[in-house]
């Protein structure tokens, strides 16, 4: 059983570049999940994403960020004209449904993203 | 608001015990999950609880107290691959996780 797949696992861009991060979900996985990690720091709720409709994006700062989960391929986490403060780690998780029926999110191996 | 509480960092020797503790303030509750991460790895799942009480799973142990918005986090037999930092995690909507800062726990020889 494949687990959640990002990629790539690191990705390096210069500052004004746009950042596009890939995650497949668990199989039989619909719910996706993007957190983000700066050094030193907790993971942060970004999006929430089921296929082709996005049903939170309350941590998503408000410009530059977009996420998609398409009907066919994997979701993907897009940052036009990234900025320093942008380099952090972008964590995918998915699970099977809502984490009411306890069931865990499973996370990816993460996207280092560093902008110069 | 939702607020969850942690120590930035804990150190034990091993073959000790270790207790990593947890306060919560949030507007809805759908249980708690603690989670490992290993330093530039994905967090894995290591427990949940939805009940008052305490959910044994091997040298693991996780309390929950509702009413005290409290957890705790309890690691027996400390292993050197122990050490990791230790995340305390709510989804208050059951959907999305409010995640705590992590504890860096630091096993010593």
């Amino acid at each position: 059983n494949a687990g959640v797949m990002q990629n790539p696992r690191h990705l390096v861009r210069r500052r004004g570049q746009e950042a596009r991060l890939r995650c497949s979900p668990m199989k039989g996985h619909s719910h996706v999940y993007w957190y983000r990690q700066l050094p030193e720091e907790g993971l942060k709720f970004m999006v929430y994403l089921q296929k082709e409709n996005i049903i939170d994006e309350s941590g998503m700062p408000k410009e530059r960020f977009s996420a998609e989960f398409p009907k066919e391929g994997p979701s993907i986490l897009r940052i036009q004209q990234v900025v320093r403060g942008d380099s952090a780690a972008y964590f995918c998780a998915s699970s099977p449904g809502t984490l009411k029926s306890n069931q865990p999110q499973h996370f990816g191996d993460g996207t280092r993203l560093s902008i110069l | 608001g939702q607020n969850i509480d942690q120590p930035t960092e804990m150190t034990a020797t091993e073959g000790a015990i270790v207790q990593i503790n947890c306060t919560y303030q949030t507007s809805g509750f759908n249980g708690l999950f603690w989670y490992q991460q290993h330093a530039g790895e994905a967090p894995t799942f290591l427990s949940y609880n939805v009940l008052d009480g305490l959910e044994e799973k091997g040298r693991f142990s996780s309390f929950l107290s509702r009413s005290k918005g409290y957890s705790y986090l309890l690691l027996k037999e400390l292993q050197m691959k122990d050490s990791a930092s230790y995340l305390c995690a709510v989804p208050p909507g059951g959907q999305n996780f409010v995640f705590g800062p992590g504890t860096r726990l630091s096993v010593l020889p």
